[in-house]
């Protein structure tokens, strides 16, 4: 039982470039997210689902875009990187009112 | 979702309880009090949620008041593995669906 994985752990991306944040949880959880946290910050979220083919915006959605395609799938993009998107990335998931299981983050650096 | 207060740090000696309070005064009927805790750079990990009970786990124990505006989580027997930022949020359906906002938390620092 992996619970949250994410992939990849550490990237480093140039001004403009885009990317996308895979998570995965094995779980069978009906709800996914996605959160920034920024040094000496609390977790901010972008985006968020409650089920397969659903997404909504969370706090923070401007320059990210996600699809849950599968259940077990909820992936952030990124289209054009810029340096205030440099983070850390969190992924979760949860029943619909049960505790939220994190994934140990990716670490994206924007130059 | 409501808002939650908390103290932006707090000590404990090694071996006694830790007691970190938690405000919630705006908390409606449907949502529930949670509790996590984050480690240095590691991904936020679940603690203890409730409803209106008090609720124990192999973790910790949440004491929520009979009003629900605020709540206590009890860590039993800290130890210096139990220093750590920790969130209490207040969980519930909110426009346009379901959301999570996590606050500043409390940093405990557990002392030998």
């Amino acid at each position: 039982n992996a619970g949250v994985t994410q992939t990849p752990k550490f990237r480093v991306l140039k001004t403009g470039q885009s990317m996308t944040l895979l998570c995965a949880q094995d779980m069978n959880h009906e709800y996914m997210y996605w959160y920034r946290q920024d040094p000496g910050m609390g977790l901010r979220l972008i985006h968020y689902s409650v089920g397969e083919g659903t997404t909504a915006k969370g706090e923070v959605p401007d320059g990210y875009n996600v699809s849950r395609l599968k259940k077990q799938n909820f992936l952030l993009g990124l289209e054009s990187a810029a340096p205030s998107q440099t983070s850390v990335y969190f992924c979760a998931s949860s029943y619909k009112d049960g505790g939220a299981f994190f994934g140990q983050g990716t670490r994206l650096t924007v130059v | 979702d409501a808002k939650t207060t908390q103290p932006p740090s707090m000590d404990c000696a090694e071996g006694r309880a830790a007691n970190l309070p938690c405000n919630h005064s705006t908390i409606s009927g449907n949502e529930y009090v949670y509790w996590y805790r984050q480690i240095h750079s590691q991904g936020p990990q679940y603690i203890i949620h409730g409803l209106k009970n008090n609720e124990t786990n192999e973790m910790a124990s949440l004491i929520i008041t009979e009003d629900r505006k605020s709540s206590t989580l009890i860590l039993p027997h800290a130890t210096l593995r139990d220093t750590a930022v920790y969130y209490c949020i207040v969980r519930g359906l909110g426009t346009g669906g379901f959301k999570t906002i996590f606050g500043a938390g409390t940093r405990l620092f557990v002392k030998a």
